[in-house]
């Protein structure tokens, strides 16, 4: 157990439609990432929040979003969902910048988009 | 230019000593080698870091030659438990977000 939390574990719903998916990271951990997991892009970095501020960007789509809360949990925000967003999506945690590139992962949220 | 290149899979047997190179030509000064592991529909889980010649841990021992242009991940007396996606990165400390290849996929049999 990571410690890293994610809801839902699973989500299945329609082209077009909009989901949240959330993130609680490991206790005293301020920075969150979010990374999408295809079978045809590997796993991919998507956005990275510090203490609630937006740090770096990856490969994320306009249509998604995200947001670091005051309590510091996340949520990445998909919109005008297409089939080719169906994917594990991963959060990740970190402390303050140290001697290791470690991040704890989250069990990741399946998303299913008919 | 991919940043690191590794076997796509490898198997080996229970008890077996299992080594995983990657190659990282172009690796800059401030690069840090870093080592996850993948278990089907989980998280990646960070195994081991070096700089410059070799790690060890409870887990896995790291072998970084000198020109730092390869690596090899060695997991000792492996189980059927270690097979996983292992993947090798090349980032500097404290990189904002990882950058993961295609990873190694290893099989372990009985």
């Amino acid at each position: 157990d990571s410690g890293v939390t994610q809801t839902p574990k699973h989500l299945i719903t329609a082209t077009g439609q909009r989901v949240t998916l959330r993130c609680s990271p490991r206790s005293g951990d301020l920075s969150v990432y979010w990374y999408q997991q295809s079978l045809d892009q590997g796993l991919q970095f998507l956005i990275q929040y510090y203490n609630g501020e937006e740090r770096a960007k990856g490969n994320i789509l306009e249509r998604f979003s995200a947001q670091q809360f005051p309590d510091l949990h996340s949520e990445l925000n998909l919109s005008s969902l297409e089939l080719g967003d169906s994917a594990l999506y991963f959060c990740a945690s970190s402390g303050v910048a140290g001697r290791y590139n470690e991040q704890f992962f989250g069990p990741g949220t399946r998303l299913t988009v008919l | 230019l991919a940043k690191t290149t590794q076997p796509i899979s490898m198997d080996s047997y229970e008890g077996q000593e299992v080594n995983i190179t990657c190659s990282h030509n172009n690796i800059a000064t401030n690069d840090y080698i870093t080592w996850y592991q993948q278990f089907p529909s989980q998280g990646p889980r960070f195994i081991i870091q070096g700089y410059k010649t070799k790690v060890t841990n409870e887990v896995a021992s790291l072998f970084i030659p000198a020109d730092r242009k390869s690596s090899t991940l060695s997991l000792p007396r492996v189980s059927l438990s270690d097979t996983a996606v292992y993947y090798c990165l090349v980032e500097v400390v404290g990189a904002d977000g990882l950058t993961f290849g295609k990873g190694t996929h290893l099989i372990i049999q009985p």
